[in-house]
């Protein structure tokens, strides 16, 4: 079976800092790897996807997340945050042999102050 | 117009009443799922369709039911609704080929049971 765990429920920040959100996921078969992002009052969308080769996948908006798998860990980062970047943010995975199946975390709330 | 639309967008009802969420979309894809998103849980998988004819369970389907009534269409029902199925109901679509498979989100139905 895969879990995904996202350490923290909420991340405040100021704009213009960068931001890590913290991914660990666990797996014993091989998988792709998401991040969503849900902005209030809407519905999960896309922000970056690793499904093979580079390690390190840029994203819109800016974010960016690099896959690590001897630490089974997809980080999101992004250099300065706006205050737009407020919203809640979903780590996913999918296992490589099944085509339908996304596994979420827990989310994680980033909450960006002027 | 939203690629995947749920209706309604908002719901109170009473315990013990029947309720039934809609989603259509518009994106031509043969894969529709229903979501759960609960506060710290993330999102859980409760129904998944491949096409017409195939409807499955996911990790949470007690007390819901599902009705593919056209490949665009998908309802999710709760047959006598509990308070602890207040919750933010997700739709989602995917095409299901190959490695490249996102999923489309709905907006979201708020439910709340009293």
């Amino acid at each position: 079976a895969q879990s995904v765990t996202q350490l923290d429920s909420q991340v405040p920040v100021f704009e213009e800092a960068p931001v890590e959100l913290r991914c660990n996921y666990s797996s014993s078969v091989s998988v792709y790897l998401f991040w969503y992002v849900q902005y209030p009052n809407q519905g999960l969308q896309l922000l970056l996807k690793y499904l093979s080769g580079s390690t390190l996948v840029k994203g819109i908006n800016g974010f960016e997340a690099e896959f690590n798998k001897s630490q089974t860990s997809f980080h999101l980062r992004k250099p300065s945050v706006h205050i737009s970047d407020t919203a809640e943010y979903f780590c996913a995975v999918r296992r490589m042999d099944s085509s339908y199946k996304l596994i979420f975390g827990s989310g994680t709330r980033l909450l960006v102050r002027p | 117009d939203a690629d995947v639309t749920q209706t309604p967008r908002n719901r109170i009802t009473k315990t013990g009443k029947r309720i039934m969420l809609e989603c259509s979309q518009t994106k031509g894809h043969d894969r529709m799922y229903w979501y759960r998103q609960d506060p710290g849980l993330g999102l859980r998988l409760i129904y998944y369709s491949f096409d017409v004819k195939d409807i499955n369970k996911g990790e949470i389907s007690d007390g819901y039911s599902v009705s593919r009534q056209a490949q665009a269409k998908f309802s999710l029902s709760l047959e006598s609704a509990i308070p602890n199925q207040t919750a933010l109901y997700f739709c989602a679509t995917s095409d299901g080929e190959g490695t490249n498979t996102e999923a489309f989100f709905g907006q979201g139905t708020r439910l709340t049971v009293v």
